[in-house]
């Protein structure tokens, strides 16, 4: 198995753009986590889901921001419209049932909002 | 979600000496308690984990002990080397739900 995969890597985009990040986790696990990383905050669960369904998105720090999971091997984050301040590392992270087994990440998406 | 607190937020060690990194976590139910290494420009990977069956783990340099009455788990690290260098992530996940603690820088001199 590849890991946990992420796309895009870097993404750098104007302020007002929507913006999505994908990620298909490791084929086989049933949870799924999205984080935002930055200095000043560390890495910040925005949501999760197991089994496809969204169980917590208390993360998510405001409406601009979305999640979907359509099948157990792809889920997106959405930000619409970014703002400069959404800059951060994004990192998707599966793992099979979640809280008793350790998660794998992928290699994360670099954000850049101008 | 579980919180998990985490100290100190940095470390200095000499090359060679011993580091040690505690989290504390106050959901007497988490039975799981990951350790994960971020090098500079990486991603988080899991180095170490040990379930609440067990006081001790050990794998090498490092190790991880737990203390369930006291609610609180360490990692250990001996012998440090340059490449220990990197930020290290505690989590004691509840269910689902995997939140990690706020880090430790862990600096390691030559």
């Amino acid at each position: 198995d590849a890991g946990v995969i992420q796309s895009p890597r870097h993404e750098v985009t104007e302020m007002g753009q929507e913006v999505t990040l994908r990620c298909k986790p490791i084929s086989g696990h049933n949870s799924l986590f999205w984080y935002r990383q930055t200095m000043m905050r560390g890495l910040e669960l925005l949501i999760y889901f197991n089994n496809n369904v969204p169980i917590d998105d208390s993360g998510m720090p405001e409406d601009r921001f979305s999640a979907k999971m359509p099948n157990a091997s792809f889920s997106t984050l959405k930000i619409q419209p970014s703002e400069p301040r959404d800059s951060a590392v994004y990192f998707c992270a599966s793992s099979f049932q979640g809280g008793i087994q350790g998660a794998f990440f992928g290699q994360g998406t670099r954000l850049t909002v101008v | 979600g579980e919180n998990v607190e985490q100290h100190p937020s940095t470390l200095s060690v000499q090359e060679g000496d011993s580091a040690v990194i505690k989290c504390t976590y106050s959901d007497s139910a988490s039975n799981y308690f990951p350790w994960y290494k971020q090098e500079l420009g990486k991603r988080p990977q899991l180095i170490i984990d040990i379930r609440s069956n067990v006081g001790e783990k050990k794998d090498q340099r490092i190790a991880v002990t737990l203390n369930k009455t006291a609610k609180h788990f360490s990692l250990h690290i001996t012998e440090t080397q340059p490449e220990d260098s990197a930020v290290y992530f505690c989590a004691a996940p509840r269910d689902n739900d995997m939140r990690f603690g706020a880090g430790t820088r862990l600096t390691v001199k030559p």
